[in-house]
């Protein structure tokens, strides 16, 4: 199964919303889906796993809603600390992609 | 605080090994599976391998690697290893450990170490 994110980039203001895309090619099982932060020289960092929980220590402007075979991942009042690189994921059982990746610059 | 501290990458020829380690604080380490993940240059992530934590010792591996790399733990040293054999070029990465939230391996992959790069050039 194939994750496809979109868009590949997203340029914003600080304080604007961003809402970022996942589509499997096939449905996930259970909703196990996650999304990771990575800036760069870092470790990527999780955001939200099965679809809609809020890691440890993330804010509650970072969102993630979606089934089946299409997620989306909010990002509420932009900060200077989220323009970032956003992977999704799928996972549980046999099946542990990632997608390709969205870039979130300022614009 | 978890920490995650990998070690043991370099440059090495086509064709030859590699063990990489990951040693962790902070946490039981036992009671978690763990993985390792790679990220070729300017790229995106790859899963390679996951192990069971909780006592178990079920391996895990993707298609790419399966028959050349082994994973493995020793829970008294809070470590994970990986030990990758017959590199080519398309080994190269920066390979990360990361922490299962689970005991059983999930894939909800929440800390994570801050790499260490693998290069297979001749």
């Amino acid at each position: 199964s194939v994750l496809t994110q979109s868009p590949g980039t997203l340029s914003l203001s600080p304080g604007e919303t961003a809402t970022l895309s996942c589509r499997a090619s096939q449905s996930i099982r259970s909703n196990y889906l996650a999304w990771y932060q990575q800036k760069p020289g870092q470790a990527p960092r999780l955001l939200i796993y099965a679809a809609s929980i809020r890691a440890t220590g993330i804010p509650d402007r970072v969102s993630g809603t979606g089934s089946g075979t299409d997620f989306t991942l909010t990002i509420s009042r932009l900060e200077p600390e989220d323009f970032a690189m956003y992977f999704c994921q799928q996972y549980g059982g046999s099946r542990n992609t990632f997608g390709q990746g969205t870039k979130l610059e300022i614009k | 605080e978890v920490q995650l501290l990998e070690s043991g990458g370099g440059l090495v020829q086509p064709g030859e090994a590699l063990r990489l380690s990951c040693v962790v604080s902070g946490l039981t380490f036992s009671r978690y599976a763990m993985s390792w993940v790679r990220q070729a240059p300017g790229k995106g992530l790859e899963w390679v391998s996951a192990i069971d934590g909780g006592g178990g010792v079920t391996t895990y591996y993707a298609d790419s690697v399966k028959g050349r790399f082994s994973i493995s733990r020793d829970n008294s040293k809070n470590a994970l290893y990986l030990q990758m054999n017959s590199l080519s070029a398309e080994d190269t990465a920066i390979y990360f450990c990361a922490k299962d939230r689970s005991s059983l391996w999930f894939g909800e992959l929440d800390s994570w170490g801050q790499g260490t790069l693998v290069t297979v050039s001749s």
